[in-house]
């Protein structure tokens, strides 16, 4: 069974470029969430993907966007980069098997510095 | 809107002691479950453990264990035998319904001390 994985590890991006993170969830799992966690801080919720569809989005601007595509792995994409951007971004999937509800599985995050 | 709090933000224990991490949230809801992650040092966020709210009985999985109020609206999560391997960040998570987002908490930064 493979894990959730995520690329690139570390990138350094421009304020006002844009960047795309990509994420390969777990075998079986059809839901992707991803999250942005400052240093210091717990993840917060960015928005969800189940079937390629976006299915909840948390309180961040439409610069924010993603993709699911059908073999379930997914792209977070953020324009106009600004410094308060600067975060670990997290992907999770999760399962839709009875028994593990709401179980997240991480990969191990991009690190995204913006200067 | 569900919240989660975690009033501790940093803690530490003795190798093979036990400790208590502590959690309460809000919600009007009457079904979710509850979660306690783990994230060491540039390491994966991985789960330790889950509660759901349903449940009477509190969640146990080997060393950890969960003291789940529902009335108070507490979670706490309990490691007995404590190893250097549990040094980590410990957040506490809330979810709703199916497809919803899971709701995480500030973190617990724990030392486990030789």
């Amino acid at each position: 069974e493979t894990g959730v994985t995520q690329s690139p590890t570390h990138l350094i991006k421009t304020r006002g470029q844009q960047v795309t993170l990509r994420c390969s969830s777990q075998s079986g799992h059809n839901t992707v969430s991803w999250y942005q966690q400052a240093l210091g801080q717990g993840p917060q919720f960015i928005f969800q993907y189940y079937r390629e569809e976006e299915n909840g989005r948390g309180n961040f601007p439409p610069r924010f966007s993603g993709l699911q595509f059908p073999n379930y792995s997914s792209e977070l994409n953020v324009n106009a980069l600004e410094l308060d951007d600067s975060a670990l971004y997290l992907c999770a999937s999760s399962s839709p098997l009875a028994g593990a509800e709401g179980e997240q599985y991480f990969g191990p995050g991009t690190r995204l510095t913006v200067t | 809107a569900q919240t989660v709090t975690q009033s501790q933000p940093e803690m530490s224990v003795q190798e093979a002691e036990t400790v208590t991490l502590s959690c309460t949230y809000d919600t009007s809801e009457n079904n979710y479950y509850l979660f306690w992650y783990k994230q060491p040092p540039s390491r994966q966020m991985i789960l330790v453990i889950r509660q759901e709210a349903y449940k009477q009985q509190n969640a146990t999985e080997n060393r950890f264990s969960v003291n789940f109020q529902k009335a108070a609206k507490s979670f706490s999560l309990k490691i007995s035998d404590s190893q250097l391997g549990d040094t980590a960040m410990y957040f506490c998570a809330f979810w709703r319904t199916s497809y919803d987002k899971v709701i995480f908490g500030p973190g617990t930064s724990l030392s486990v001390i030789p």
